[in-house]
């Protein structure tokens, strides 16, 4: 059974750091493109960034761009999102997915209030 | 950025009805186009890839038509448990964008 499963997400403070995990099962992880799409409360979906397979490649919103990196580590699964300088608006329920849109995570909600 | 127009944002309709949903794209995406399926508190669910190819284990009610720049989304005959939020989503170029979602309501 295909897992994805995010952690990392909870209660920040403005211009503070999280870093998002998504753990993989159920597929060959290493051979897929992934990303991060994020979920304002009540609103519709935002594409954050991507990742090639083996992580040399990525790009990014331009809402994100120099604040978060994407990463993973294929030995261990994971799929990352480090989060700097956040802001209210990075308020959403983060979605670990593949590239292709099959296999989504159950999201983690990223709550950034003073 | 492509811009992905969705239209109605919401629609009420009856079991059995034949119900279709649009998405629009402001520039060529071929026939890269997924829709997918979102119920409250839970992940969307992919539908239709590549435009008009049914996912694996989606019901045959569900369908997809359209290239270049429009783009159709049809539920033949309305489920009960088809009510949630439908979006399409191109993957042409980055950044991805999706449309801004139809609230589906049974009436």
């Amino acid at each position: 059974e295909v897992q994805l499963v995010e952690s990392g997400g909870g209660l920040v403070q403005p211009g503070g750091s999280l870093r998002l995990s998504c753990a993989a099962s159920g597929f060959t992880f290493s051979s897929y493109w992934m990303h991060w799409v994020r979920q304002p409360p009540g609103k519709g979906l935002v594409w954050v960034s991507r990742i090639d397979s083996d992580g040399r490649s990525t790009t990014y919103a331009d809402s994100v761009k120099g604040r978060f990196t994407i990463s993973r580590d294929n030995a261990k699964n994971t799929l990352y999102l480090q989060m700097n300088s956040l802001r209210a608006e990075d308020t959403a329920v983060y979605y670990c997915a593949s590239y292709r849109g099959d296999y989504w995570g159950q999201g983690t909600l990223v709550t950034v209030s003073s | 950025d492509i811009q992905m127009t969705q239209s109605p944002s919401s629609l009420s309709a009856s079991v059995g009805d034949r119900v279709t949903i649009t998405c629009q794209a402001s520039h060529d995406i071929d026939n890269y186009l997924n829709w997918y399926q979102q119920k409250p508190g839970k992940a969307p669910k992919l539908l239709i890839y590549d435009a008009s190819n049914l996912e694996t284990g989606v019901p045959s009610r569900f369908s997809g038509s359209g290239s270049g720049t429009d783009f159709i989304f049809t539920i033949s005959s309305l489920q009960p448990e088809d009510i949630a939020t439908y979006f399409c989503q191109q993957y042409d170029n980055v950044p991805l964008t999706f449309g801004q979602g139809t609230r589906l309501e049974i009436k």
